[in-house]
């Protein structure tokens, strides 16, 4: 079964950069874009940017361009999102989502979400 | 880039009542190539990441109960649940995957009354 699993709870200060893994299975993970969006507390969904896996390109939301890198290691079924330059309002949830393969950009599937908490 | 909204913010519906939510776009999502709706619907549930019901604003997505029915074209979206649930106390997102950001609108959220 498809299954994306991202990495733990991170606690950051501001200034500093985060990396948050998705190692995806249960598919083939070249096939498929990774997306990433964000949620702060009580807040609604933000969509940050996605990877081919395949051709390592990527697109990233006019907000986030200079400060958010998706990579991928095609090896390990693994994408990654970091995010430079923390601050306060980048405290959320992260998700990564894997785009249908049939339907373009439609998220079927979510990965459990990564709390990144950015506090001195 | 594309503006989401909903309405609603929130409602309460009784249990096996109707329940209806209205999503909007700032432009038409319709692609007029293969006259398609580019707009989901999604399910939150607290301390869980969102869940994908309905696609191609009226398609279930596979093993959604059918009491959850998706309409609109072009601008103008409804996600209606024909008979309320206590498992469908949630926050409902509507999102446009017509254009990247792919913006979600802010959610509406549905309680018991």
């Amino acid at each position: 079964q498809v299954q994306l699993v991202q990495s733990g709870a991170e606690v950051k200060k501001p200034g500093a950069s985060v990396k948050v893994s998705c190692k995806a299975s249960g598919y083939t993970f070249t096939g498929y874009f990774i997306h990433w969006v964000r949620q702060a507390p009580g807040q609604g969904l933000e969509w940050m940017g996605r990877i081919n896996p395949n051709s390592d390109g990527t697109n990233y939301a006019q907000k986030f361009q200079d400060r958010v890198t998706m990579t991928r290691d095609t090896s390990i079924s693994t994408g990654y999102m970091e995010l430079i330059r923390l601050t306060s309002d980048d405290t959320a949830v992260y998700y990564c989502a894997r785009a249908s393969a049939v339907v373009p950009n439609l998220l079927d599937y979510w990965g459990q979400g990564t709390l990144v908490t950015v506090s001195s | 880039d594309i503006v989401m909204t909903q309405s609603p913010d929130s409602l309460a519906v009784s249990l096996g009542e109707r329940a209806t939510i209205n999503c909007k776009s700032s432009q038409s999502v319709l692609y007029s190539s293969n006259n398609k709706n580019y707009l989901a619907w999604y399910q939150q549930k607290p301390g869980q990441p969102p869940k994908l019901l309905i696609y191609w604003a009226s398609t279930r997505e596979s093993g959604v109960p059918d009491r959850f029915s998706g309409s609109g074209s072009g601008t103008d979206f409804t996600l209606t649940i024909s008979s309320l649930q206590a498992e469908d106390v949630a926050v409902y997102y509507c999102q446009e995957y017509y254009n990247a950001p792919f913006t979600f609108g802010p959610g509406t959220k549905v309680d018991i009354k």
